[in-house]
């Protein structure tokens, strides 16, 4: 399976700041393969990204995705309050799908 | 508006089963692939089955191969997740989530699932 590892684990910023996070594959995934969700606490995971770049619906034009074969990155341009939560990127191949371990973009 | 409702989870014994459902509405259920997904208290999520649209064709994740048999209504809209010989590890909330271009993009709230002597 295709292990997928995120950076940082903890990204800590201040509301208005500019957010970049990285997923790393084991090996290359399609870019029609690559999503990116936001879960919040106790709550179920919501797709942002898909397609390594296309917004899903309701996703707001500050989330953006980028990257091709083994590194891809999802950029929030100016964050908002409600923007702090964990992020997960995710790929599909073989009829499986795997996903990263998440990175927690908190308050500094 | 699309709805995914799980229901069935609980607290069960070591070796024991359980039988997990999700019902759907607002959507074509019979155009889609759905999958459950899992998530153990603190960790990340992990894909544990998918079954095609006309549920000719399932898929697991090793980890729960031989033990987990995903299944699915089209006449109910609903998807099923019988689970046997159930471990700590299995330990979850369990997701049940539509496919959509190699994503998943809708998901219900999730059913707790406790393994437990």
């Amino acid at each position: 399976d295709i292990v997928l590892t995120q950076s940082p684990d903890t990204l800590s910023l201040s509301p208005g700041e500019r957010a970049t996070l990285s997923c790393r594959a084991s090996q290359g995934v399609s870019s029609s393969y690559l999503a990116w969700y936001q879960q919040k606490p106790g709550q179920a995971p919501r797709l942002l990204i898909y397609g390594t770049s296309n917004r899903a619906t309701g996703t707001p034009d500050r989330f953006s995705g980028s990257g091709s074969g083994t590194d891809f990155t999802l950029t929030i341009t100016r964050l908002e309050p409600e923007d702090f939560a964990v992020y997960l990127c995710q790929q599909y191949g073989g009829s499986r799908w795997t996903f990263g371990q998440g990175t927690k973009v908190e308050v500094k | 508006d699309v709805q995914v409702v799980e229901s069935g989870g609980g607290l069960v014994k070591p070796g024991g089963s359980l039988r997990l459902s999700c019902a759907t509405s607002g959507f074509t259920f019979t155009s889609f692939t759905m999958n459950w997904v899992r998530q153990a208290p603190g960790k990340g999520l992990e894909w544990v089955s998918s079954v095609v649209s006309g549920g000719t064709h399932t898929y697991y994740a090793d980890s729960v191969k031989g033990r987990f048999t995903i299944s699915r209504d089209n006449a109910k809209n609903s998807l099923y997740l019988q689970m046997e010989n159930l471990r700590a590890e299995d330990t979850a909330v369990y997701y049940c989530a539509r496919s959509w271009v190699a994503a998943f993009d809708f998901w219900g709230q999730g059913t707790m699932v406790a393994v437990s002597s």
